[in-house]
């Protein structure tokens, strides 16, 4: 069974910076492209990031290009996302998510989210 | 900039047959890998449909992709009360970036 668990969220200033983090388990993590994708409180899915297998190929969302870096570890069988510069607009909850086979989807498996808040 | 574009809100009735479209603002989807996805209100989406029409595991049936026209199209046949979601498309923009739709509200009603 697949399994992606966030975590990393959390309460922070404008401004600051903030690491989210997601294990995954039930699949053979380096063979897969990984994405993030946030959503808004009351609003509607945005894709934010996504990276290759090997952290060779990211791509990012025009919102968060130079502010946000997702990165990967195939050891651990980690994502992560730290994310600079944070903006009111960035709080939303971040969803860790493992496409489908050759990556024709941002996401076919999910994780539960985390919160991230951005407020002074 | 590039916009794709869903129904807000549509209604069907319990064992009807309902269809969601997904457009973009300009030029064919049909080659933008359309995807869907289900969401209730504190859950995490649920993937139903992606590259226009491989049901993702565990999916009835029932849930059908297609391409209508200059669209990509959820067919939901027998609708059922827990249907009642927000559903999601999205499309590959380029090769490079995906862009949601603004989402379908589906009452069953």
């Amino acid at each position: 069974e697949v399994q992606l668990v966030e975590s990393g969220g959390g309460l922070v200033q404008p401004g600051g910076s903030l690491r989210l983090c997601c294990v995954a388990s039930g699949f053979t993590f380096s063979d897969s492209w990984m994405t993030w994708v946030r959503q808004a409180p009351g609003k509607g899915l945005e894709w934010v990031a996504n990276i290759n297998q090997d952290g060779s190929e990211k791509r990012y969302v025009d919102s968060v290009r130079d502010r946000f870096t997702i990165s990967r570890d195939n050891a651990k069988t980690s994502l992560c996302l730290q994310m600079n510069s944070l903006r009111v607009e960035d709080t939303a909850v971040y969803y860790c998510a493992r496409p489908p086979p050759r990556a024709v989807s941002p996401a076919d498996d999910w994780g539960q989210g985390t919160l991230v808040t951005v407020s002074s | 900039q590039t916009v794709v574009t869903q129904e807000p809100s549509l209604s069907v009735s319990p064992g009807g047959t309902v269809t969601l479209t997904c457009g973009l603002s300009s030029g064919s989807v049909s080659i933008n890998y359309p995807s869907w996805y289900q969401q209730t209100p504190g859950q995490p989406p649920r993937t139903l449909i992606y590259h226009t029409n491989i049901r993702s595991s565990g999916v009835p049936d029932r849930f059908s992709g297609s391409i209508l026209g200059n669209k990509a199209a959820l067919t939901i046949t027998g609708a059922q009360a827990d249907d009642e979601s927000d559903y999601y498309c999205v499309l590959q923009m380029g090769g490079g970036p995906w862009v949601f739709g603004g989402g379908t509200k589906l009452t069953v009603l």
